[in-house]
């Protein structure tokens, strides 16, 4: 079976420049999930789909920061414009009924 | 309302035991621990739910104490490879937009040496 995936696994852009990411979740995972994690620190959930609805984005910075998951499958979190801050690994992980997480390998990002 | 974990960091010889607790200052419903290893994602390594299991995986176990608001994971006899960093995420609510949602305690550095 394969695993979440998610493209690019690097990523380095200047500031105020925009950014996207992609994650396929695992067949048939109806949930899915967007991580932040800071070196040293554990993941910090930004955004939680359950299908193609956005069930708790209370933690996401709207004021730059999207995410979309079209037909309940794949997804796509952006960052317009990028700050110094948003320097960081970004997590997918997906889930099925809300079970064990299985997190994909993730894309470290770079804002110069 | 992130959880506590503790110790931050542990250092063991390959077959000692380790202990890594993790505490709520909320009313858990699950606790789930992963391992992750530098510049890999997190992988799953159990999930315990409210009622107080245990649960074992190999020679690492976990349980969880729901009056204490506490989960603790066992490494018995480390391997070399048990070597990263460990992680609880724990969730609140069995229904509702919480369900499924977790939020993770800061780590717990685990190194093994031969």
């Amino acid at each position: 079976e394969a695993g979440v995936v998610q493209s690019p696994r690097y990523k380095i852009i200047e500031k105020k420049q925009p950014v996207a990411f992609w994650c396929n979740p695992i067949s048939g995972h109806n949930t899915l999930y967007w991580y932040l994690q800071n070196l040293g620190q554990g993941p910090e959930l930004l955004i939680r789909y359950e299908n193609e609805e956005a069930v708790d984005d209370s933690q996401l910075p709207k004021d730059r920061f999207s995410a979309e998951r079209l037909k309940g499958v794949d997804s796509t979190l952006k960052i317009q414009p990028a700050e110094l801050g948003d320097s960081a690994v970004y997590l997918c992980a997906s889930s099925a009924q809300g079970n064990e997480q299985f997190f994909g390998p993730g894309t470290r990002l770079t804002v110069l | 309302q992130q959880p506590v974990q503790s110790p931050q960091a542990v250092i063991l010889r390959e077959g000692e035991d380790a202990v890594i607790n993790c505490s709520s200052s909320k009313a858990l419903y699950s606790v789930h621990w992963y391992r992750q290893k530098h510049g890999e994602a997190p992988v799953f390594l159990m999930i315990l739910l409210k009622g107080g299991e245990q649960k074992g995986h190999e020679k690492i176990s976990a349980s969880f104490n729901e009056k204490k608001q506490q989960s603790s994971l066992y490494l018995t006899a480390s391997q070399l490879s048990y070597s990263g960093t460990y992680f609880c995420g724990t969730g609140w609510e069995a229904g509702g937009t919480s369900y499924g949602k977790l939020t993770f305690g800061q780590g717990t550095i685990l190194t093994v040496h031969p």
